[in-house]
């Protein structure tokens, strides 16, 4: 059974900085893929970022980027120029392709991140 | 295009009542989903749905009951309300050209159970 692992319950940056936050997975699949959520205090479930499996080139969005490292099972999501609206619960979760799974997210137990001015 | 719309957003139960959590999307999304979270955790599948008339369970399913007459409709039902269900309530709905497009979720529902 495939599991995700966020292994930092909390972090802080000051705004202007560079955060990363961890994601570890496993799984047997060759081909899926995985996700950053983003959840605000308003609890709004927000999607950050996606990688397909099969594409080396790491996702990026604006300030956002991954690290996709697929032999070591590792997706990574750094976040440049923090900026207070930053602050949030961050998700990581993982899906294999195939509609035969029913498409649901494997997730993590997330990330709290605090910006600080 | 609403996205996902839930209702209602807060709400207060006391035990052994009985409600009914309603989500409906109008994106023609044919994958919709249940999930609770609770204070500081993760999310937690209840039950989901690939289609009108197609439901099946999720991880936490005990208390808790759906149906899928329509496509744009998954209601979720609380039956005999516990303490132990006090918790924020999601509905999403996955893009049915595929899941690469992840999931569009409602604005959740917070349910305290007194």
């Amino acid at each position: 059974a495939q599991t995700v692992t966020q292994s930092q319950p909390e972090m802080s940056v000051q705004e202007a900085e560079t955060v990363t936050l961890s994601c570890t997975y496993d799984t047997s699949e060759s081909n899926y893929y995985l996700f950053w959520y983003k959840q605000p205090p308003s609890r709004q479930m927000i999607l950050v970022i996606r990688q397909e499996a099969y594409k080396q080139q790491n996702a990026t969005e604006n300030r956002f980027s991954v690290n996709f490292q697929k032999a070591a099972k590792s997706f990574s999501l750094k976040i440049s120029d923090s900026q207070l609206g930053d602050t949030a619960m961050y998700f990581c979760a993982f899906m294999k392709p195939n509609a035969g799974n029913n498409r649901k997210l494997i997730w993590g137990l997330g990330t709290s991140l605090a910006v600080n001015p | 295009n609403a996205g996902v719309t839930q209702t209602p957003k807060f709400r207060i139960l006391k035990i052994g009542q009985s409600m009914t959590l309603q989500c409906t999307q109008d994106m023609n999304h044919n994958y919709m989903y249940w999930y609770r979270q609770d204070p500081g955790m993760g999310l937690k599948l209840i039950y989901y749905s690939v289609g009108a008339g197609i439901t099946d369970k999720g991880e936490v399913p005990n208390g808790y009951n759906v149906s899928r007459s329509t496509t744009e409709d998954f209601p979720l039902r609380l039956e005999l309300a516990a303490p132990s269900q006090t918790s924020v309530y999601f509905c999403a709905s996955s893009h049915p050209t595929g899941g690469f497009y992840g999931y569009t979720f409602g604005s959740g529902t917070r349910l305290t159970v007194v």
